[in-house]
């Protein structure tokens, strides 16, 4: 079956740093890729959706200075938190989509900002 | 913005009753996805439903998909401890392949 990969799975950082997250596809390459975020005890929000090779498309609200994706190639995709602040702790997931396998979450990285 | 509307966002029940989460949406599915979430890990797929009126089971799990295909349940018979977890129904529309969330379905299943 198909896997994704999300590295780290947790991170603790400064307030002010910048945190990358990255997402691989293991098994099959992903024309599209899909980055959520999750507060506690609620549902995942939809952040972007990037497309290898092209500028990712962000949902009104999201920061796309602030939260930096980037999908170089079939297989991978990162997110990179700019200057990283309490409020954007949080649970990061990401999910890949391609071929005959559907949407394939990752394991999600839990961001604590200190 | 949840485009979905996902009923009831928590629910408390002893071992051995039954249950029904209900997805709506004002929107066309293309397809529907039921998933499973535990703390600290990603949604696992339950289930995807396609074609209007489609049934489909997978164990103590029956999920239904609306004839006009804007709504979605999922009925679990005789829930054991084991199925607590947060369920989530994600849709994708048509012209369109973002997958968007309701607002889950937090379980708590008494022994």
């Amino acid at each position: 079956g198909a896997v994704v990969s999300q590295h780290p799975s947790r991170v603790i950082c400064k307030s002010g740093t910048s945190v990358k997250i990255e997402c691989r596809s293991l098994d099959f390459q992903a024309t599209t890729m899909f980055w959520y975020r999750q507060f506690p005890k609620q549902s995942l929000m939809l952040m972007a959706t990037s497309n290898e090779g092209s500028k990712a498309t962000y949902e009104q609200g999201v920061e796309k200075d602030k939260f930096l994706i980037n999908h170089a190639s079939l297989t991978l995709s990162t997110l990179t938190v700019t200057s990283a602040h309490p409020e954007d702790s949080s649970f990061y997931i990401c999910s890949a989509a391609g071929g005959d396998y559907g949407y394939t979450f990752g394991s999600g990285t839990r961001l604590t900002v200190v | 913005t949840q485009l979905l509307e996902q009923s009831p966002q928590f629910l408390s029940i002893q071992e051995g009753e039954n249950l029904t989460v209900y997805c709506n949406s004002s929107s066309v599915f293309s397809s529907l996805q039921w998933y499973r979430q535990e703390p600290g890990e990603g949604p696992v797929l339950l289930v995807t439903v396609v074609t209007g009126g489609e049934v489909k089971k997978l164990k103590r799990l029956t999920f239904q998909f609306g004839d006009a295909r804007k709504d979605s349940s999922l009925h679990i018979t005789a829930a054991q401890p084991g199925d607590t977890g947060l369920y989530l129904c994600a849709q994708t529309i048509y012209n369109n392949n973002d997958m968007r969330f309701g607002a889950g379905t937090r379980l708590t299943v008494k022994p």
